[in-house]
């Protein structure tokens, strides 16, 4: 079946540090690839996606390239801040033989940013 | 344009009861999908729903229902709650194309807070 692995956290980081948080995924078939992030006592946000591979998503200085050889989509950002405190979440999404396309989760990657 | 909106906030029900969680899609959004986070995991699919019908389930039980309205808003019920089922759930909204029925991106609202007793 689907699945996604990511990097198992916390992950505390000084303010300005580079971050990278590794995610792999198993899927049988091409998968669009998301991060998703959750503040603390909210829903998901969209942060990034890409939908094929190669692609490189962005946002907010945050990026992630679809890597079909090695199945990974990391999330990096150059310099992070405060506010970037929060739960990512590395995801999949794939058409299935019923003709729906579901999200896969990953378990999350709790990000404290220290000034 | 409005984004996804889900009523209750938090809920506080006991062992056995039965619960209903709301979903107000965005606009021009034709499907919803719902997810269980239970604390400190990922969210996990529990179903989909298109054109009001499911459209593909998780590996959820039956007392874990749903609807969704011809406006696209759903409903999911949860019958003979369990202390388990204590968790946040979450809508997501989305746009399906009828041509391949490929979905779009889906955008999560804020989620209901269910504790069981």
């Amino acid at each position: 079946g689907n699945s996604v692995t990511q990097m198992e956290g916390p992950v505390t980081l000084s303010e300005e540090a580079f971050l990278t948080i590794n995610c792999t995924y198993t899927a049988t078939g091409y998968p669009s690839l998301f991060w998703y992030v959750q503040y603390p006592g909210e829903g998901l946000q969209l942060l990034l996606k890409a939908t094929k591979a190669d692609d490189k998503g962005s946002n907010k200085g945050f990026e992630a390239t679809y890597r079909k050889e090695t199945t990974s989509f990391h999330l990096e950002k150059g310099s992070v801040q405060v506010s970037d405190s929060a739960v990512y979440f590395c995801a999949l999404s794939i058409i299935s033989n019923f003709g729906n396309e579901k999200l896969t989760f990953g378990t999350g990657t709790r990000l404290t940013i220290i000034p | 344009e409005t984004g996804v909106t889900q009523s209750p906030t938090h809920l506080i029900k006991t062992r056995g009861q039965q619960v209903t969680l709301r979903c107000s899609s965005q606009s021009g959004h034709n499907t919803v999908s719902w997810y269980q986070q239970a604390l400190g995991q990922g969210p996990q699919f529990i179903f989909q729903y298109y054109r009001e019908e499911e459209n593909g389930r998780g590996n959820f039980p039956p007392r874990f229902s749903g609807l969704q309205f011809p406006n696209y808003s759903s409903e999911l019920n949860v019958n003979a709650l369990e202390l388990d089922d204590s968790a946040l759930y979450l809508c997501a909204s989305s746009l399906t194309r009828v041509e391949d029925r490929a979905t779009d991106t889906q955008y999560f609202g804020p989620g209901t807070r269910l504790t069981v007793l």
